[in-house]
């Protein structure tokens, strides 16, 4: 899987919209663009993915840059309960099943 | 409710005995399941790859003779870390696609493992 940066930590607010960058400039045209959280002492869970267009679900928004080099995975208003690990991951779907984790960023949210 | 189960969800053991994890998919088979490692304030680790009726498939510079894999069914695969010694200590994910290839991943809770 092509290699994405995320910064280390974000902070915000609760209630208040977050916006997670991811940069993978590296990614070809069969990469997915898939996002995944962990709270503390838990299993991953998937949160969105996407291929070119925006993405929305009752999780998040995924707005993808039209160059495909980057992406925002938004959460509308945080909540205590997003305080988690949030990992980018690019999966190639002509390569497996696997995905590789990156260090991910580590969302605090503050009362 | 979550759709992949695993147990235990904790486990302490001595130096030198084997533990076994147990990963289900609880709604849905899956012929390929995926066993990760993680260490404290790491990231997650892909060990290796549960095939269902054939071996597995581990990542490099994972011992394939001391973490056992055996997929014995579609909705069953375990992990046994065999002569476990303090620094296996770490937590163990399973993971398994829910059904067609490309699809989302489902993961299971964790195994906490520590050994004394």
């Amino acid at each position: 899987d092509a290699k994405t940066t995320q910064p280390n930590s974000m902070e915000s607010n609760e209630e208040e919209p977050v916006h997670l960058p991811c940069n993978h400039s590296t990614i070809s045209g069969t990469d997915y663009i898939h996002w995944y959280r962990q709270l503390p002492s838990q299993g991953p869970e998937y949160v969105i993915h996407g291929l070119t267009s925006n993405v929305n679900n009752r999780m998040a928004s995924l707005a993808i840059a039209e160059d495909r080099k980057s992406s925002t995975l938004i959460l509308h208003r945080a909540t205590l309960r997003d305080a988690a690990v949030y990992y980018c991951i690019l999966r190639d779907v002509d390569a497996g099943n696997m995905l590789t984790f990156g260090g991910g960023t580590r969302l605090m949210v503050k009362p | 409710g979550a759709v992949v189960s695993q147990h235990p969800s904790w486990v302490i053991c001595k130096s030198g005995t084997s533990v076994k994890i147990e990963c289900r998919s609880l709604d849905f088979q899956a012929t390929t399941m995926f066993w990760y490692r993680q260490f404290p304030k790491q990231s997650l680790m892909l060990m290796a790859t549960s095939n269902e009726g054939s071996k597995a498939t581990y990542e490099q510079g994972v011992e394939k003779d001391k973490f056992l894999i055996n997929h014995a069914s579609l909705t069953l695969s375990t992990l046994t870390v065999t002569s476990a010694h303090p620094e296996d200590s770490s937590f163990y994910i399973c993971s398994a696609p829910r059904s067609h290839p490309g699809d989302t991943q489902y993961f299971g809770p964790g195994t906490r493992l520590l050994v004394l």
